[in-house]
């Protein structure tokens, strides 16, 4: 079955940078156009962006310049690469599978930024 | 951005009766070239990641029980759960995919009576 699990996360100071990973397994990863979604405390989920299958981008303008997403087929895995972490970041960051929807979510890891 | 607007925050319901769940998007997510609304239900049970419900506002989710249905176009839709059991105790969200970025409401949380 379908099945990601994000690592990576953990605390890091404002201003600071961090590298999530995401590795697929369960379907064909290189077919599949994958998200990241953040979800904050007591909030609903964010969109962040994707990545299309050929590697198109799209960022939410929100976090345009300070996110960049990235894949690797041949390892079936999906990368989060953050910069300048705000307080506001703080949040459980998933990837999920899907294109506009989201059929498959990972478990998620936690980013908390603070000094 | 189209801002989704869930209400109530909170839903209490006894085991076997109706919960239902409304979701009000700024603009229309019905889409006049296919008559479809790029609309979506998720679930969330605490401590596990959203799972997919619904789409286009009245689609279910292969897999998912027939006591979950969706209604509604344009601007207003509901998600019901007819005959509540214990399992469906959860946070639900709904998302517009019509507009750039998609987004989410802010969630309903239903609990047992």
């Amino acid at each position: 079955q379908v099945q990601l699990v994000e690592s990576g996360g953990g605390l890091v100071k404002p201003g600071g940078s961090l590298r999530l990973s995401c590795a697929a397994s369960g379907f064909t990863f290189s077919d599949a156009y994958m998200n990241w979604i953040r979800q904050a405390p007591g909030k609903g989920p964010e969109f962040l962006g994707f990545i299309s299958p050929s590697g198109t981008l799209y960022y939410a303008d929100s976090v345009q310049g300070r996110l960049t997403i990235s894949r690797d087929n041949a390892k079936n895995s999906l990368y989060l690469q953050m910069s300048s972490l705000r307080a506001e970041d703080t949040a459980v960051y998933y990837c999920a599978r899907g294109q506009w929807v989201f059929d498959s979510w990972g478990q998620g890891t936690l980013v908390a930024v603070s000094s | 951005d189209i801002v989704m607007t869930q209400s109530p925050d909170f839903l209490a319901v006894s085991l076997g009766e109706r919960a239902t769940i409304n979701c009000k998007s700024s603009q229309t997510v019905l889409s006049i070239s296919n008559n479809k609304n790029f609309l979506a239900w998720y679930q969330q049970k605490l401590g596990q990641s959203p799972k997919l419900l619904i789409l286009w506002a009245s689609t279910r989710q292969s897999g998912v029980p027939d006591r979950f249905s969706g209604s509604g176009s344009g601007t207003d839709f509901n998600l019901t759960i007819t005959g509540l059991q214990a399992e469906d105790v959860a946070l639900y969200f709904c998302q517009q995919y019509y507009g750039r970025p998609p987004t989410f409401g802010g969630g309903t949380k239903v609990e047992l009576k």
